[in-house]
C-alpha cells in the first residue's frame, strides 16, 4: 500500500482563501517534502521537514508534522490562481533506501 | 545553471517498439533516479543510480525496462517492446549527494517525458 495518501484528492477555492491538504504515512522517515506539479509539467520543491521538526514555514506555505500521527498538512495561505497545481508529499523512509516514496496528490483548483 | 534536462518532452511509440528516455543531471550531481507517473497518480519510483553503478532498482519492472547511467552522458532509461501499460510520464532527478537520510539532501526533477504507446 502506499506510504503517502494525501487528503482531499481535490480542492476547489476562491482567491484570497487558505488551502489546506493533509498527508498520511505508515513508517517512520527522515524527512517530509512537499512538491507541485502543474499540470503536464515536472515537480518542483516546495519544502522539506525534517522528522525532527514539527512546523517550517516558506512564504506563503505553512508545513507541520506529527510523527506520532504519522501525518503531514501543507497550508497554502492567500491562495492565488497561480497556485492551481497538484501538490504531493514525498516521504523519505528509514527503510526505504534513497527512494521517495509519493502519494497521489491533492488537486487544487484556485477560483479567481 | 541548468537544471535537469529531459528530452523528448513527448515521444510516441508504436506496440513493440523501443523508446529511449535520456536524462542529464544537473552541473555536480551524480546521483539519479527515475520516476514513473501515470495519469491523476503521483509518482512511482523506479530505480537510483550513480555513476555507472545501478543502487536500487526495486521499482523497475523486471522485463523490458533497462537504465544506465555511463561515466560520460546522460542517463538512459530504455523501454523495450512498449505496451499500452507503459503509456505514463517519465521523470528523471538528480541529487548531488544521496537524497534522504537527515540532511534530507534535496532531489532536484525534470519536467519529464511524456511516453504514448499507440
Amino acid at each position: 500500500s502506499q506510504q503517502g495518501e494525501e487528503d482531499p484528492q481535490a480542492l476547489s477555492i476562491q482567491e484570497g482563501e487558505n488551502a489546506t491538504m493533509n498527508c498520511s504515512y505508515k513508517t517512520s522517515i527522515n524527512n517530509l517534502q512537499w512538491y507541485r506539479q502543474n499540470s503536464g509539467r515536472g515537480l518542483v520543491h516546495l519544502i522539506l521537514i525534517r522528522s525532527n521538526e514539527r512546523e517550517k514555514h516558506s512564504g506563503r506555505l505553512r508545513v507541520t508534522l506529527d510523527t506520532s500521527k504519522k501525518s503531514s498538512s501543507l497550508l497554502i495561505t492567500a491562495s492565488r490562481a497561480a497556485d492551481t497545481a497538484s501538490y504531493f508529499c514525498a516521504t523519505d523512509a528509514l527503510t526505504a533506501g534513497n527512494k521517495l516514496t509519493f502519494g497521489g496528490g491533492t488537486r487544487v483548483l484556485v477560483k479567481p | 545553471n541548468a537544471g535537469v534536462m529531459q528530452n523528448p518532452r513527448h515521444l510516441v511509440r508504436r506496440r513493440g517498439q523501443e523508446a529511449r528516455l535520456r536524462c542529464s543531471p544537473m552541473k555536480g550531481h551524480s546521483h539519479v533516479y527515475w520516476y514513473r507517473q501515470l495519469p491523476e497518480e503521483g509518482l512511482k519510483f523506479m530505480v537510483y543510480l550513480q555513476k555507472e553503478n545501478i543502487i536500487d532498482e526495486s521499482g523497475m519492472p523486471k522485463e523490458r525496462f533497462s537504465a544506465e547511467f555511463p561515466k560520460e552522458g546522460p542517463s538512459i532509461l530504455r523501454i523495450q517492446q512498449v505496451v499500452r501499460g507503459d503509456s505514463a510520464a517519465y521523470f528523471c532527478a538528480s541529487s548531488r549527494d544521496r537524497s534522504g537520510g537527515s540532511n534530507g539532501n534535496t532531489i532536484y526533477f525534470g519536467e519529464g517525458s511524456w511516453l504514448t504507446v499507440v
